[in-house]
C-alpha cells in the first residue's frame, strides 16, 4: 500500500463548479499535511497547509479527518486557471523531515 | 532570495555515461530533498538530508545512484552508469523545520532537471 494515495482523475468540470479531492495516508502518526499544486512541466508549489480544525483560503477549503486518515480539498467556483495537478503531502513524527507526496489528482476546468 | 537552484535544467546523455545533478538550497534551510518524477510513478522521494547528513536514502533505486551534501549550500545527485529507465524529472527541494516538534513547513522546489538517457 502506498503511504499517500490519491485518485489520479482527471476531474473534468465546467467553470463555476465545485470540486472535491480526497487523499488517504497510511501512517497514523503523521502530524503535518499539505496540498501542493503542480502545473504542467513546472515544479510543485504549496497551495495550503491543512490544520486539524480545517482551514479556508478564498475559494479553497482543506479538511483533515484523523480518525479515517484522510484529508480533503474543496475548490468552489472553479476557474480555468485552477486546471493543474493537486498533490497531497504528508510527513510524520517518526520521520519528521520526510515529505511524502501522493501521485496527484489532475483537474481540468473547461469553459 | 533566488529560491532553490538546480542545474542543469536539461540533460541528454547516452546510456552508460555518468550524470551529475546539482542543487543549491535556500539559504538557512537545513533539510534538503531529492525527488524523481515520472508519469508512471509520480513524485518519489529518493533521499533527504538534515543538516547536511543523509537521514533516509531508502528511496534511492539502486547502487548506481548516490547523493552528497558537502556543505549547507550544495548537494549533488549522481547516476553512474545511467540507463534509459532513469529518464525523469529530478527535483531538489529545501525546507526548514519549525515548531516544538521540529516538523517542516513547506518545501520549496527547484525548477527540476529533465534527464533523458538514450
Amino acid at each position: 500500500r502506498k503511504e499517500v494515495e490519491q485518485d489520479p482523475g482527471p476531474f473534468n468540470v465546467p467553470e463555476g463548479a465545485t470540486v472535491a479531492f480526497n487523499c488517504t495516508y497510511s501512517n497514523s502518526a503523521s502530524q503535518s499535511f499539505f496540498w501542493y499544486r503542480q502545473d504542467c512541466r513546472k515544479e510543485p508549489k504549496l497551495l495550503m497547509s491543512v490544520y486539524s480544525s480545517g482551514n479556508e483560503d478564498g475559494r479553497f477549503t482543506a479538511q483533515l479527518n484523523r480518525a479515517s486518515q484522510y484529508i480533503s480539498l474543496l475548490i468552489r467556483d472553479s476557474k480555468l486557471s485552477d486546471s493543474a495537478t493537486y498533490l497531497c503531502v504528508v510527513n510524520g513524527r517518526d520521520s519528521s523531515y520526510k515529505l511524502i507526496f501522493g501521485s496527484g489528482t489532475r483537474l481540468l476546468v473547461r469553459p | 532570495d533566488a529560491g532553490v537552484i538546480q542545474s542543469p535544467r536539461h540533460e541528454v546523455t547516452e546510456m552508460g555515461q555518468e550524470v551529475t545533478l546539482r542543487c543549491k538550497p535556500i539559504s538557512g534551510h537545513n533539510s534538503l530533498f531529492w525527488y524523481r518524477q515520472t508519469m508512471m510513478r509520480g513524485l518519489e522521494l529518493l533521499i533527504y538530508f538534515n543538516n547536511n547528513v543523509p537521514i533516509d536514502d531508502s528511496g534511492m533505486p539502486e547502487d548506481r545512484f548516490s547523493a552528497k551534501m558537502p556543505n549547507a549550500s550544495f548537494s549533488t545527485l549522481k547516476i553512474q552508469p545511467s540507463e534509459p529507465r532513469d529518464s525523469a524529472v529530478y527535483f531538489c527541494a529545501s525546507s526548514s523545520p519549525t515548531g516544538l516538534q521540529g516538523l517542516n513547513t513547506e518545501a520549496f522546489f527547484g525548477q527540476g532537471t529533465r534527464l533523458t538517457v538514450v
